[in-house]
């Protein structure tokens, strides 16, 4: 059965530092997410990617953040340079439209030291 | 603003018996409203999507209903066992994007 992955499964870093966290979404699916949940909160929308742009994004996916679909199978999330606040596990999630069931990565824990 | 609210109390129940976990949202029309199950230090998992114009929707041994009334899901695990075990997570969309509110999950222990 197809699902979606990401690496690395944990990423520990120094605040200020940049961080890339990578997905292979699902191969025929359209829509790309990336969610982030702190230790212990509700899963939170970070940012939803369609057809090559952005078509939303929550506010605190502010100017430190950004996505990229390099090629036609990885989806990328960056963090110009983390705070302590961004640690926290990030999930990526995958979907054939934007009005059904998503499939959520496996997460990757960020930790800003 | 939207609210999505479910029992931040464990639920505990003993094996073979029916767990019920509600969803509340409030400032909400939803066209659909979907269940995802979260184990400890994982991803969630899709269970069951239901659509607004879906009073109940089955799988296996879960069961959910949407009561656009109510503003309320309900969701229903048969016959538990300690494999059901787990944070069950409601969630909801937020405009056309696909973009999923969630709410806190409620923890499910099913004792043998």
């Amino acid at each position: 059965e197809p699902e979606v992955t990401q690496t690395p499964s944990h990423q520990v870093t120094q605040m200020g530092q940049e961080v890339i966290l990578r997905c292979v979404p699902i191969s025929n699916h359209l829509y790309f997410y990336w969610y982030r949940q702190i230790l212990g909160q509700k899963v939170e929308f970070l940012v939803s990617f369609y057809n090559n742009e952005i078509s939303e994004k929550s506010e605190i996916f502010d100017d430190q953040f950004s996505v990229e679909r390099p090629d036609g199978s990885n989806f990328t999330l960056k963090i110009r340079s983390t705070k302590l606040e961004d640690s926290a596990m990030y999930f990526c999630a995958s979907g054939k439209s934007s009005y059904n069931e998503q499939f959520f990565g496996p997460g990757t824990r960020l930790t800003v030291l | 603003s939207q609210k999505i609210e479910q029992n931040s109390e464990a639920l505990n129940i003993q094996e073979g018996k029916t767990a019920t976990l509600t969803c509340n949202y409030t400032n909400y029309s939803p066209a659909y409203l979907q269940w995802y199950r979260q184990d400890p230090g994982r991803g969630p998992v899709f269970l069951l999507l239901i659509r607004e114009n879906e009073k109940e929707k089955r799988k296996e041994r879960l069961k959910v209903t949407f009561d656009t009334t109510l503003k309320q899901s309900l969701f229903h695990i048969t016959a538990s066992q300690p494999a059901d075990s787990a944070t069950y997570l409601c969630a909801l969309p937020a405009g056309n994007t696909g973009k999923l509110i969630f709410g806190q999950g409620t923890t499910l222990q099913v004792k043998p």
